[in-house]
């Protein structure tokens, strides 16, 4: 059964501070791992998706790597804003061809001015 | 293009009755999946439809239920409401596919009461 762990729950961080949010995952037999962000009582925006045979992405200040053999991924924030403050969210899309998710539960991240 | 939409937003109802929510996915996107979303188990997956057939299901009772329509609309149903189905349901469209990003709506907060 894949597990999704993300760790720390939670990280506090002054404005400009560059961060990495870390995800792992137990089974490397994956499709694609795709980061959200959750602002409070809202819905999943999505940020990034990286294919089990891509390395990084990239969009902006964010930068998301997958090392499908450890079973890890990393969300870099560079220059962080308060903006950024959110709940992220990693989520696995497992093979054998099903549309479900596999999620971890999150770092909730506070950016202070 | 305008995104996934959910209906109603927010919702109170009272143990043992029954509630219909409803998922219109983004425009050209004909899959639909259902997730449950709350404090102590995160996001969990309810189920996924495409051409209007359940593709897979998660491992909740048979309480829940969902369709889809032709135009790829979905709806998912809960009968016999208990306290512990308060949460935020989410819905997700993509075109289905293992290289596709999956979009979320804004979700809706359901209060048992």
């Amino acid at each position: 059964k894949q597990e999704v762990t993300q760790i720390p729950a939670a990280l506090s961080v002054p404005e400009g501070e560059n961060l990495v949010l870390n995800c792992s995952f137990t089974d490397s037999a994956i499709y694609n791992l795709q980061w959200f962000r959750q602002d409070p009582g809202k819905g999943l925006t999505s940020l990034l998706l990286i294919q089990s045979s891509q390395r990084e992405q990239t969009s902006g200040r964010l930068n998301a790597s997958l090392d499908k053999s450890s079973g890890r991924s990393t969300l870099y924030i560079a220059a962080s804003q308060p903006g950024d403050s959110a709940t992220y969210l990693c989520a696995v899309r497992l093979q054998g061809g099903s549309e479900k998710l596999v999620f971890g539960k999150g770092t909730k991240l506070t950016v202070n001015p | 293009k305008a995104g996934v939409t959910q209906t109603p937003r927010y919702l109170i109802k009272t143990r043992g009755q029954q509630v219909t929510l409803s998922c219109s996915p983004i425009s050209g996107h004909r899959s639909v999946s259902w997730y449950q979303q709350t404090p102590g188990q995160g996001l969990q997956f309810l189920f996924e439809y495409f051409s209007e057939t359940q593709r897979n299901k998660g491992n909740f009772p048979g309480r829940f239920s969902g369709r889809q329509f032709s135009n790829s609309r979905s709806e998912m149903n809960v009968s016999t409401l208990e306290l512990g189905d308060s949460a935020l349901y989410l819905c997700a469209s993509s075109l289905r596919g293992p290289y596709y990003e999956q979009y979320f709506g804004p979700g809706t907060r359901l209060t048992v009461t």
